[in-house]
């Protein structure tokens, strides 16, 4: 089975830098990945989607990789700010089916 | 436009007992999800409606759990009897996706706490 690997432990920057999350999977190579954020108390919100045949995806200060080959995805918030700190997760959508497995997720503080 | 919309946002509970937890999905939206996250994990799916079907509860631990979804709208989530393993937040998403675009994005109200004593 798919299994996806977020950094468990939380990742602090400093205000301004540029933040970068990893999503690992061990198995089949998805045909869709997508980031969301979640804020304490509240439901993931959708941020990017990525296809397998793209490289790159941005939207605004952030920017998603797709690694097929290293199987990862890399997450990038550009000159970051306090507002970026949240949990971040990835979710990779399972072959043959409309399901999508999602990671543990990365707890980002940016640090003012 | 509203969002999903869920409730209780809280819920404490002895095990043993039942609860159920109810949520109205974004207008329009065909598909509706109920995911079970446990603190520190990230959403794992519990059932999948499309309308007012069943697609997918192959995670649903079904004698405890039941889901129903009327008219293709509203569900309810009901867990009889509670665990204490089930302390969790219970986290209901609706889509747009009709059945063909695997793209799926997904929008998530904001939970259920459920604390189970």
């Amino acid at each position: 089975s798919q299994k996806i690997e977020q950094n468990s432990e939380a990742l602090n920057i400093q205000e301004g830098k540029t933040a970068t999350l990893t999503c690992n999977y061990t198995n089949y190579s998805p045909a869709y990945l997508q980031w969301y954020r979640q804020d304490p108390g509240r439901g993931p919100v959708f941020l990017l989607l990525i296809r397998e045949n793209e490289k790159e995806k941005r939207k605004e200060r952030l920017k998603v990789t797709f690694d097929t080959t290293l199987k990862q995805s890399l997450f990038h918030i550009t000159a970051s700010q306090p507002a970026d700190s949240a949990t971040y997760l990835c979710a990779l959508d399972i072959p043959g089916t409309y399901k999508y497995i999602f990671g543990t997720g990365t707890r980002l503080k940016v640090l003012a | 436009e509203a969002g999903v919309a869920q409730s209780p946002r809280y819920k404490i509970i002895e095990k043993r007992q039942s609860v159920a937890f109810w949520c109205n999905p974004i207008s329009g939206h065909a598909t509706l999800y109920w995911y079970q996250q446990i603190l520190g994990q990230g959403p794992k799916l519990l059932i999948q409606f499309q309308n007012n079907g069943v697609v997918d509860d192959s995670q649903l631990p079904k004698d405890r759990f039941s889901a129903e979804r009327l008219k293709g709208v509203d569900s309810t989530l009901k867990i009889q009897p509670a665990k204490l393993e089930d302390s969790a937040v219970y986290l209901c998403a609706s889509s747009p996706w009709a059945g063909i675009e695997r793209e799926n994005i997904q929008y998530f109200g904001a939970g259920t706490r459920l604390s189970v004593l």
